[in-house]
């Protein structure tokens, strides 16, 4: 079945510096793809609907300049988190939408610890 | 405004019982439905899913129900079992390869 590896599965950093997150689908061309981001015992909130070749969509109230998502390939979409502060601290999740079916399958998640 | 609803928090069955999780949606334009498996520090797991033009479909020990009318629908797992335990989001998505939304999410909890 279709695969999507999301890199790195956890990461701490400081307050103030960046941190890029990786989204690749291994075995089938993505042309969208979306990121979430879940908040501890809530549900997956869309942020962004990611497209190849063409500039991400945000949802309201997501900043756009503080998480930059870049779609360049078939089969990778980055999301960087810009200048993080504690509040960024949340788990992101990517997912890719396969052509043929209504296929979504996601990454595992990536836990972004800002201290 | 939330558009995908899971009322129920948490629920509790006894393995070899049905577990019946429940979702409600109010947008009318939502055409696609999907069921996840989630743990904890991981990503959802694709269950099943139906289209709005369908009001039953099964795999396996899974059965999704559609009610158009009513903007519900429900998961039936049978029989339950315990690695079944763990939280279960609805999802629904107005176009194809659109943008999901996500219910709250319901911990399922079967007991040995």
């Amino acid at each position: 079945g279709a695969v999507v590896s999301q890199h790195p599965s956890r990461v701490i950093c400081k307050s103030g510096t960046s941190v890029k997150i990786e989204c690749r689908s291994l075995d089938f061309q993505a042309t969208t793809m979306f990121w979430y981001r879940q908040f501890p015992k809530q549900s997956l909130m869309l942020m962004a609907t990611s497209n190849e070749g063409s500039k991400a969509t945000y949802e309201q109230g997501v900043e756009k300049d503080k998480f930059l998502i870049n779609h360049a390939s078939l089969t990778l979409s980055t999301l960087t988190v810009t200048s993080a502060h504690p509040e960024d601290s949340s788990f992101y999740i990517c997912s890719a939408a396969e052509q043929g079916d209504y296929g979504y399958t996601f990454g595992s998640g990536t836990r972004l610890t800002v201290v | 405004d939330q558009q995908v609803k899971q009322n129920s928090p948490s629920l509790s069955v006894q393995e070899g019982r049905i577990s019946i999780l429940n979702c409600d949606y109010t947008n009318s334009m939502f055409d696609y439905f999907l069921w996840y498996k989630k743990y904890p520090a991981e990503g959802p797991t694709f269950l099943i899913s139906i289209s709005s033009i369908k009001d039953k479909n099964e795999d396996g020990r899974f059965t999704v129900f559609l009610n158009k009318s009513a903007k519900h629908l429900s998961l039936h797992i049978v029989p339950s079992q315990p690695g079944d335990s763990a939280v279960y989001f609805c999802a629904a998505s107005a176009i194809s390869y659109g943008k999901l939304t996500f219910g709250q999410g319901t911990i399922l909890t079967v007991h040995p």
